[in-house]
């Protein structure tokens, strides 16, 4: 079964920390999705990747298809970055996302 | 108004009761989505509907009844639910069916007593 791992489950930090939310997957993908949930329900979608990194503001998301693994990062954290952080992946052959549980982070004042 | 919409935001029903879910995209896209998320578990997929056809059923109850009048357009009917059927259930859309990105709607918190 294909399935995607995040870690850790939840992370508290204090504002200004450098944040790192890990996703590893087990088979080939054709795209990596990086999303954020905000206390309420909505989700937005950050990046989408297959290969090296992308940088939006202080958020940058990297992939190592090698290794079958990627990370978000935060820089500068802020409070308003507390949300729930979700990867999800496009497993070849399979044209729909397959998504983790979610990293809960938290960022203190 | 732009992005995709959801009504009701929240949503208290009994088991016999019959409701429907509303969503709306003002996207110009092709495909919509209807996801459950229950707490402590990934987003589960339930329909995928791509230029008004339904192309994905991942296995739903027939408790849950989707239609999609045209492609800005997607409901959910609700009857005879259960209480673990109590979930955030969100909308998307997205160009293309497959690998595009989604763009997601707020949610509709629902409870069934």
């Amino acid at each position: 079964k294909n399935e995607v791992e995040q870690s850790p489950q939840n992370l508290t930090a204090q504002e200004g920390e450098f944040i790192t939310i890990n996703c590893s997957y087990s088979v080939g993908i054709s795209a990596l999705h990086w999303l954020q949930q905000h206390p309420g329900g909505g989700i937005v979608s950050l990046f989408m990747l297959s290969s090296g990194k992308k940088k939006h503001g202080r958020l940058i998301a990297t992939i190592n298809i090698q290794e079958k693994h990627s990370s978000l990062h935060i820089t500068a954290s802020h409070p308003r970055d507390s949300a729930v952080y979700i990867c999800a992946v496009d497993y070849f052959g399979n044209e729909k996302l397959t998504f983790g549980t979610g990293t809960r982070l938290t960022i203190i004042p | 108004e732009t992005g995709v919409t959801q009504t009701p935001r929240h949503l208290v029903m009994g088991m016999t009761n019959k409701k429907s879910l509303k969503c709306e995209q003002h996207l110009g896209h092709n495909a919509m989505y209807w996801y459950k998320q229950s707490a402590k578990k990934p987003l589960e997929l339930m329909f995928v509907y791509n230029f008004k056809e339904q192309t994905e059923n991942n296995s739903v109850p027939s408790r849950f009844s989707p239609e999609c009048p045209n492609s800005s357009h997607l409901f959910l009917h609700l009857h005879t639910l259960q209480p673990e059927d109590s979930a955030l259930y969100l909308c998307a859309s997205s160009s293309g069916w497959g690998t595009d990105t989604q763009y997601f709607g707020p949610g509709t918190r629902l409870t069934v007593l």
